[in-house]
């Protein structure tokens, strides 16, 4: 079984540019999930999925960050602009009962 | 609000028995995992908790005293490998909602 599948691994863009990542998770799990982790830090949700539906998004900065999961399974999310603050590395999930899985994440850095 | 504390770092001997623990303070607990994470690496999950008392999984077992609002994780018969980040991570009832605590970082020494 493939896990979750995200890209790109790695991203260096300017303050003020656009970004975007892209998650593919399990087959079949239908709760998705986008998370930003600090370094040194735990993972932070952003936003939680269930099939197309974003559930809960009350953490996700809505004034420069979007999400979308149009049909349901593979998922992007964007930065638009980005600032400095947003470095970090983005980690999609996809849960089946009580485990969720992760996939290897996104480095952003904003220079 | 919510809350999770563990350990910053800990450090232990190859095979050595080391307990990470958790305490937490949260609205709506539901549960408690386990994840670990190597450096660079995707957190992988280790073990779940709903029930008071003792999960054994091989050489990791977790404990949850809800009364206490208290978790740890044992790690048994330490090998280099097992040197990662560890969080716990509280299941948030009727969501499913994950909150991670800011983690604990294993140093494993040969």
């Amino acid at each position: 079984e493939a896990g979750v599948v995200q890209s790109p691994r790695y991203k260096i863009i300017e303050k003020k540019q656009p970004v975007a990542f892209w998650c593919n998770p399990i087959s079949g799990h239908n709760t998705l999930y986008w998370y930003r982790q600090n370094l040194g830090q735990g993972p932070e949700l952003l936003i939680r999925y269930e099939n197309e539906e974003a559930v809960d998004d009350s953490q996700l900065p809505k004034d420069r960050f979007s999400a979308e999961r149009l049909k349901g399974v593979d998922s992007t999310l964007k930065i638009q602009p980005a600032e400095l603050g947003d470095s970090a590395v983005y980690l999609c999930a996809s849960r089946s009962n009580y485990e969720q899985y992760f996939g290897p994440g996104t480095r952003l850095t904003v220079t | 609000g919510q809350s999770l504390e563990q350990p910053s770092e800990v450090t232990a001997v190859e095979g050595a028995i080391v307990q990470i623990n958790c305490t937490y303070q949260t609205s709506g607990f539901y549960g408690l995992s386990w994840y670990q994470q190597h450096d660079g690496g995707a957190p992988t999950f280790l073990s779940y908790n709903a029930l008071d008392g003792l999960e054994e999984t091989g050489r990791f077992s977790s404990f949850l005293s809800r009364s206490d609002s208290y978790g740890y994780l044992l790690l048994q018969e330490l090998q280099m490998k097992d040197s990662a980040s560890y969080f716990c991570a509280v299941k948030i009832h009727n969501t499913d909602k994950l909150i991670f605590g800011t983690g604990t970082r294993l140093q494993v020494f040969p």
